[in-house]
């Protein structure tokens, strides 16, 4: 089935420790994006790339690093975890990077102690 | 700023109708999108309006007025399994997406 793969769906990590959040896509759509929701918040972007080998800064980028290596990999790094990224990040994708539409991944729960 | 304005909660009736209010002040418009989204789940695409309007798609429908900076989501003949937040977003002048903080949808039998 077409789509978008995360991994993994869950995860409790200690602080101060390195994660890698997986997101690879099957559609080959161009664009790719990293959000965060939180309860309260609409959903944050917090890095984008609108094709392979290009990426940039959405709303809240500190603290989180990605690269996009290839079009269909899309991976969120935390260099060094903080309790404050305990959140639910969902990567999606679009064919391009204009008014389209979204599909997302199945999200991946994320705690920091 | 930028800044989308959805109702946090509402509650219905199996059957019945309701219409999920969006307010919106961004920098740029070029179109605004209803996702929905049920608990533990990603949100899925429902529809998309860039003209002033009425789009239909069964059940569902989707109202925008650019001078009034504001669209409503429909829902008719609710079932059960509408139960859900239902997320406005508005794609700006860079067409980046800024999303409201989502409505959440209570169906009572």
């Amino acid at each position: 089935i077409a789509g978008i793969t995360q991994a993994p769906t869950s995860q409790i990590l200690a602080a101060g420790r390195r994660m890698t959040l997986r997101c690879t896509q099957d559609m080959r759509h161009n664009a790719m994006y990293w959000y965060r929701q939180d309860l309260g918040l609409g959903l944050r972007l917090i890095h984008y790339s609108n094709t392979a080998g290009t990426t940039g800064k959405g709303e809240v980028p500190d603290g989180y690093s990605v690269s996009r290596a290839n079009t269909d990999d899309f991976p969120l790094t935390l260099a060094s975890a903080v309790p404050s990224q305990t959140s639910v990040y969902f990567c999606a994708s679009s064919e391009s990077s204009g008014a389209n539409v979204l599909t997302f991944g199945a999200g991946s729960r994320l705690t920091v102690l | 700023g930028q800044n989308i304005d959805q109702p946090t909660e509402m509650t219905a009736t199996e059957g019945a109708i309701v219409q999920i209010n969006c307010t919106y002040q961004t920098s740029g418009f070029n179109g605004l999108f209803w996702y929905q989204q049920h608990a533990g789940e990603a949100p899925t695409f429902l529809s998309y309006n860039v003209l002033d309007g009425l789009e239909e798609k069964g059940r569902f429908s989707s109202f925008l007025s650019r001078s009034k900076g504001y669209s409503y989501l429909l829902l008719k003949e609710l079932q059960m399994k509408d139960s859900a937040s239902y997320l406005c977003a508005v794609s700006d002048s860079n067409y980046q997406l800024i999303w409201g903080a989502g409505t959440k949808l209570i169906i009572k039998p």
